[in-house]
Parts: C-alpha cells; structure tokens; sequence
C-alpha cells in the first residue's frame, strides 16, 4: 500500500488529454512538500519529468503540467502522443515517516 | 552529459548478501547526494536512502536500517550499495539516483537500474 494514492490507469486517445491524480495527507503534500513526477517508459528507469510543483527539466514538452493544492496533486498531459504510453509515479517527502515516499503509479495508455 | 552506469543483474539465495554499484561520470561527484531506490516487479519505487559523496553521511530508510549499507570511493567515483539477509522481498531492480540540490527531495538523474533476484 503506498503512501500517495494514484488511480491504476488512465487512457486516452491521441490528441486528447488525461489527468493523473496523487492523493496524499497531512504529513506529505499537506505539510507542504512539493509533488515531483517521474516518467517511466517500458523497461527503463524512471525519469524526472516534473518537479516543485509546476516547474519541467529542460526538454520535457509543455504539453505536461503539474498542479498542487492541499493534499493533492494532478499531472496534466495534453496531445496525447504514442511516445507518452508509460507508468507516471508520483513522489513526495513524508515527515512523519522522515521518507521519501512514491505513488503506486498510473499506466497510461494511449489508445 | 550525466551518466549512473550500474553493475550487472545478481542472482542470490536467501540469507546472503549482495553489493551494487554505481560508476558516476559528467558531473562532480562529490557535489550531489546518491540515493538508492528499488523497485519489486508490478510496483511503485520504494526509497532506501541517501549517502552524502563527500563526507560519507548517510541516511537510512527505517525500513532498511541495519541491513543496508551505503558506501563510496571517491577515487573512482563510485557508490555502493550492500544489502544483507536477503529474502524473497528484495527481488527488485535497484537504481541509483543522483540529487543535484541536496534537500530537493528529488532524483533528478536516474542509473540504469541492477535487477537482484533472490531465489533458493
């Protein structure tokens, strides 16, 4: 059972949009830690695809943005692409566990 | 460009132990902290720690401390990770993962992963 609660999957066409949620508590998103998003493509190590909240590393596309409010958090993708099918982690800092704590992550499938 | 190259895939039986490591390069290695983060098959990342390249420091997730032990050589630029009395559960790929700004809480550069299987 992870700390943050993410739906299993979501799917979409291409050209549309999605929204992955993160539900976290009090002692994680609620005490104020920023939400980051990885990226992890079949078979591959996660990537940082979203971080602080709304900021992307250089080279992620605008069509992916990020949103925090309490104890929850949403990463938004636009223009669904095939190259966007993957699982999408989120990840936080949890202060009564003194962790870092993940989402279980979301499938994505871009039919 | 930033590079974590890992060792290769370990197959152990129960109760021994296993060492990983991870070749930093394109960066200097004593300016981030190395994390350790696995993940079982099917699952989210599970955060194992931190060691700090520099002053040796480390920080223990509570679920591993006292049987995991992170170390480095700074010579060759290296992190290591030790994991004792494996069992069945530690059936993972384990990745380094670098911090640019230690407190950052993120991984912003990621190895390849080193899948450990535990199996008698």
């Amino acid at each position: 059972q992870s700390v943050l609660t993410q739906p299993p999957s979501v799917s979409g066409a291409p050209g549309q949009s999605v929204i992955i949620s993160c539900t976290g508590s009090s002692s994680n998103l609620g005490a104020g830690h920023d939400v980051k998003w990885y990226q992890q493509l079949p078979g591959t190590a996660p990537k940082l695809l979203f971080y602080g909240n709304i900021n992307r590393p250089s080279g992620v596309p605008d069509r992916f943005s990020g949103s925090k409010s309490g104890t929850s958090a949403s990463l938004a993708i636009t223009g669904l692409q095939a190259a966007d099918e993957a699982d999408y982690y989120c990840q936080s800092y949890d202060n009564r566990l003194a962790i870092w704590v993940f989402g279980g992550g979301t499938k994505l499938t871009v039919l | 460009q930033v590079q974590l190259v890992q060792s290769g895939a370990e197959v152990k039986k129960p109760g021994a132990s296993v060492k990983v490591s991870c070749k930093a390069s394109g960066y200097t290695f004593t300016d981030s902290y190395m994390h350790w983060v696995r993940q079982a098959p099917g699952q989210g990342p599970e955060w194992m720690g931190w060691i700090s390249p520099i002053s040796g420091a480390t920080n223990y997730a509570p679920n591993f401390q006292g049987r995991v032990t992170m170390t480095r050589d700074t010579s060759i630029t290296t992190a290591y990770l030790e994991v004792n009395r494996l069992t069945s559960d530690d059936t993972a790929v384990y990745y380094c993962a670098r911090e640019i700004r230690p407190g950052s809480c993120q991984a912003d550069d990621w190895g390849q992963g080193t899948l450990v299987t535990v199996s008698s």
